[in-house]
């Protein structure tokens, strides 16, 4: 049973506009959110994270939002970069374990220029 | 440079032959970790180690082993009771991996192994 989903395999988004990457949760006691970005054939860099005391992140264009009752996240990038393009995955943890992240499948996000 | 490094970048295997994936980190941090990820697929925990002589299984550590002799280096060995080795193997640290932490865990750039 997954329990962090991305549902959206892929996203398409002209430079310049709004790129929003959706994930949900079903563990209530996910308490700690993170967000990492793959390119192919490399390790994910870090990008954003958000605590459940929270509802909102903001890092330059990107921002993390929580939305606990839904047991919905968010990342907004704007505006969108060329560079932007990866793969995009969402993580959680929680109490009562060592920590350890649970992974989304991941969003392939393309900006086109 | 401060950094996780993964060596080699890819390795090929014989079916029934056991491989060690080396994982090495100079960032002074207490965790390390493996993931391995599938085409499709999010990362999934194989073992953790939150402190040196210490690891635990995580959710697919059949077919797998570790050590944590030292603090910078935790390898990982992909044994012949794996049924399906062939995967990008990613090694992680963070600062701390105890039930209160929140540190951000760091990766390695990976080792591609397949078996042929």
């Amino acid at each position: 049973d997954q329990q962090v989903k991305q549902n959206s395999p892929s996203l398409s988004v002209q430079e310049g506009r709004i790129s929003i990457l959706n994930c949900d949760y079903t563990n209530s006691m996910f308490d700690y959110f993170l967000w990492y970005k793959k390119y192919p054939a490399e390790g994910p860099t870090f990008l954003i994270s958000i605590s459940s005391i929270k509802d909102k992140n903001e890092d330059g264009r990107f921002t993390v939002f929580l939305n606990k009752s839904a047991k919905h996240l968010s990342l907004h990038i704007v505006p969108s970069q060329p560079g932007d393009s990866a793969v995009y995955f969402c993580a959680a943890s929680g109490r009562g374990s060592a920590r350890q992240l649970t992974f989304g499948s991941g969003t392939q996000l393309t900006v086109l220029p | 440079d401060g950094g996780i490094t993964q060596s080699p970048k890819y390795l090929f295997r014989k079916e029934g032959q056991n491989v060690t994936l080396s994982c090495e980190q100079n960032l002074n941090h207490d965790a390390m970790y493996w993931y391995r990820q599938d085409p499709g697929q999010g990362l999934r925990l194989i073992y953790y180690s939150q402190i040196v002589n210490d690891f635990q299984k995580g959710d697919i550590a059949e077919g797998y082993s570790v050590s944590r002799e030292k603090k910078e280096s935790f390898p990982l060995t992909v044994t012949s009771a794996q049924k399906n080795p062939t995967a990008f193997y990613l090694c992680a640290s963070s600062t701390s991996g105890g039930p209160i932490s929140t540190d951000t865990q760091y990766f390695g750039p990976g080792t591609r192994l397949t078996v042929l």
